[in-house]
């Protein structure tokens, strides 16, 4: 079982349309959660930072964690197709620093 | 503010040849990391620098792959012999410090894509 499941999708929605985009994890010792956001040929760029469980809202952008279901998850409201792109979530825990561990990430395709 | 630089920004080689990445992180940025991409996954860390010395090297395949950061700035990262598995995009980031109990922003390059034949 990996640590880390995301549906890989891909997922294609309408502009406009809410975007609900998931990962669920394994290690409890998990606390510090992250959405990073992947153009094509580019490398990942942070989006959403959440330390331990709750919402984090930023524009168009909301990220959820629910530790006691090892779930968390990433709204886009009003998508463009400029988010389209690949999200991954990622996931570290305490004195980690930068060794996260990433989802395999979901394609989203947002079409005008 | 100048971003993570990487060269080459692709790479094919046969197996069994040898190859070798750079990567220039943001300046004044004590920590560097190289990731390793394969198509349809996540990063997975291979080595993390925290100025010229390791802090985390467990995934890192030792048989095949060495890394250095001199004078705790730029780094290389060497794959000899390369085998098809290797074949991947190779993410070198970089971040301010290593917290102690805190999670830091990481930046990433647009990374070097190898194709192994």
């Amino acid at each position: 079982q990996k640590e880390v499941e995301q549906d890989p999708g891909p997922l294609s929605v309408p502009e406009g349309a809410i975007v609900s985009l998931n990962c669920t994890y394994s290690n409890s010792a998990f606390q510090y959660f992250m959405w990073y956001r992947q153009y094509s040929r580019k490398g990942p760029e942070l989006l959403m930072y959440t330390y331990s469980s709750g919402n984090k809202e930023d524009g168009r952008f909301t990220a959820q964690v629910d530790k006691s279901s090892k779930y968390i998850s990433l709204f886009i409201r009003d998508s463009q197709p400029s988010d389209s792109a690949t999200y991954l979530c990622a996931m570290s825990g305490p004195n980690q620093g930068g060794k996260l561990i990433f989802g395999q990430g979901t394609e989203l395709s947002v079409k005008p | 503010e100048a971003g993570v630089a990487q060269s080459p920004r692709y790479k094919i080689i046969e197996k069994r040849q040898s190859v070798a990445f750079w990567c220039n992180p943001i300046s004044g940025h004590a920590t560097l990391y190289w990731y390793q991409q394969i198509l349809g996954q996540g990063p997975k860390l291979l080595i993390q620098f925290q100025n010229n010395g390791v802090v985390d090297d467990s995934q890192l395949p030792k048989d095949r792959f060495s890394a250095e950061r001199l004078k705790g700035v730029d780094s290389t990262l060497k794959i000899q012999p390369a085998k098809l598995e290797d074949s991947a995009v190779y993410l070198c980031a970089s971040s301010l410090i290593r917290g102690q109990g805190t999670n830091e922003k990481l930046f990433f390059g647009s990374g070097t894509q190898l194709s192994v034949l």
